[in-house]
């Protein structure tokens, strides 16, 4: 079975603070995926990450796919109370599965 | 642009009650999920469908029933609900596999 372990699971910084975010993997992925869920609503694509090594730029947000690509992280740059949220990252495998970390839940407090 | 549109947003049903979801899309995707989503842990596919006509099991298929009559239509049932089922259900479209997905907003269904 092949697993996407996020870490940490739940996160509560202050505004202006920095955070990183992990998804890890003994499974090598084709690419990985970022989305970003607020209550009541289905999740949003945030970035695609597809080269081993690279590194993507959203505004304060920076991620991150290792270079084995195994892993990945997610750096967010003093947050502010709108990053509040839930993280997900999923890993797309060679075989056309598309797996899940459990997710990561934010809170930043103004 | 709706997107994806999910019906009905809550339901409650007792054990042992049947019921439909339906998941509408005008994004013209071929591929069609659902999947439910339940407090740690994470997103589970539990059908899926790669075209009109077609369907196929995902990873928690147990107690679920799915058709694809239309390619914009994708109905998830259950047959004779359990409180196990209780959970977050999401339906998610995209163009090509492993795609980024784009999901509905959520049937939240409580089975007690």
């Amino acid at each position: 079975t092949q697993l996407l372990e996020q870490s940490p699971q739940f996160l509560s910084i202050q505004e202006g603070e920095n955070l990183t975010v992990y998804c890890n993997s003994s499974s090598v992925f084709s690419s990985l995926q970022w989305y970003r869920q607020e209550p009541g609503e289905g999740p949003v694509l945030l970035v695609t990450v597809v080269t081993g090594g690279e590194v993507k730029k959203l505004k304060r947000l920076t991620f991150q796919f290792g270079d084995a690509r195994k892993d990945s992280s997610l750096h967010i740059t003093a947050a502010q109370p709108g990053d509040t949220g839930l993280y997900l990252c999923a890993g797309a495998t060679i075989t056309g599965k598309l797996i899940f970390g459990q997710g990561t839940t934010l809170q930043v407090k103004p | 642009n709706a997107g994806v549109t999910q019906t009905p947003k809550f339901r409650v049903l007792k054990t042992g009650q049947s019921m439909t979801l339906l998941c509408a899309q005008d994004m013209n995707h071929e591929y069609m999920y659902w999947y439910r989503q339940d407090p740690g842990m994470g997103l589970r596919l539990i059908h899926y469908s790669v075209g009109e006509g077609t369907t196929a099991k995902g990873e928690v298929p147990d107690g679920y029933n799915v058709s694809r009559l239309k390619k914009q239509n994708f109905l998830l049932g259950l047959e004779s609900a359990a409180p196990s089922q209780t959970s977050v259900y999401f339906c998610a479209t995209s163009d090509g596999i492993n795609s980024p997905l784009h999901f509905g907003n959520g049937t939240r269904l409580t089975v007690t």
